[in-house]
């Protein structure tokens, strides 16, 4: 079973700076590497599939990047919306699996 | 509009069963996969396991298989998870997820969750 491992544990920022969030996976993953933000009794939300792909309704300020066992989301200028935990997620040979999230949270 | 609506919160005592779940709209619900996913009080997501409901095709995360059943009926776009004899360690949030985009890789709409609180 792939392992994911996400870094920093939290990411103490200012609005209008940029975060940048990293999710390594124990091997090397397909393309199927999705992001997600959740927010405090919400459900998690897609923002990113397919390592780059921004799902419907996504801000551009959302990017993600990567490929084999790194990867990378980008928030280009936190938004006071976008504090949150951020989990990245893989699937290879039908198994899903979650990193243990990054928070996000007001500097 | 898609959407995914899952049943109430359940209050249950340790050794009963459960049956929750998921009901889809606003798309073609046997010919996308649905998965369930456990938060437990204060922590992460994880993946319990996943079916397509078109044929009921079920895969399970090697840490849940055994200890819940997942299934569907499409016929009602609604899927289920259910559990034989509840612990105390299963109080969590439980959401289900459609697995829509990337092969499908991702989950793209989710239920609102469901509070299950296992307690003698």
């Amino acid at each position: 079973e792939i392992v994911l491992t996400q870094s920093p544990a939290t990411l103490s920022l200012s609005p209008g700076e940029r975060a940048t969030l990293s999710c390594r996976a124990s091997q090397s993953v397909s393309s199927y590497l999705a992001w997600y933000q959740q927010k405090p009794g919400q459900a998690p939300r897609l923002l990113i599939y397919d390592a780059s792909n921004r799902a419907t309704g996504i801000p551009a300020r959302f990017s993600g990047s990567g490929s084999g066992t790194d990867f990378t989301l980008t928030i280009s200028s936190l938004e006071p919306e976008d504090f949150a935990v951020y989990y990245c997620q893989q699937r290879s040979n039908w198994i899903f699996t979650f990193g243990p999230g990054t928070k996000v949270d007001i500097k | 509009e898609v959407q995914l609506v899952q049943s109430g919160a359940e209050v249950k005592k340790p050794g009963e069963s459960l049956k929750i779940s998921c009901k889809g709209s606003g798309y073609s619900f046997p010919n996308y996969w649905i998965g369930w996913v456990r938060q437990m009080p204060g922590k992460g997501l994880e993946w319990m396991g996943i079916i397509y409901p078109g044929d009921s095709d079920t895969r399970y995360s090697p840490s849940f298989q055994g200890q819940v059943t997942i299934s569907a009926d499409k016929s009602i776009s609604t899927a289920y998870l259910q559990w034989s004899s509840l612990k105390a360690s299963d109080t969590a949030i439980y959401y289900c997820a459609r697995a829509g985009l990337g092969g499908p890789g991702a989950f793209d709409y989710w239920g609102q969750g469901i509070l299950v609180t296992v307690s003698s």
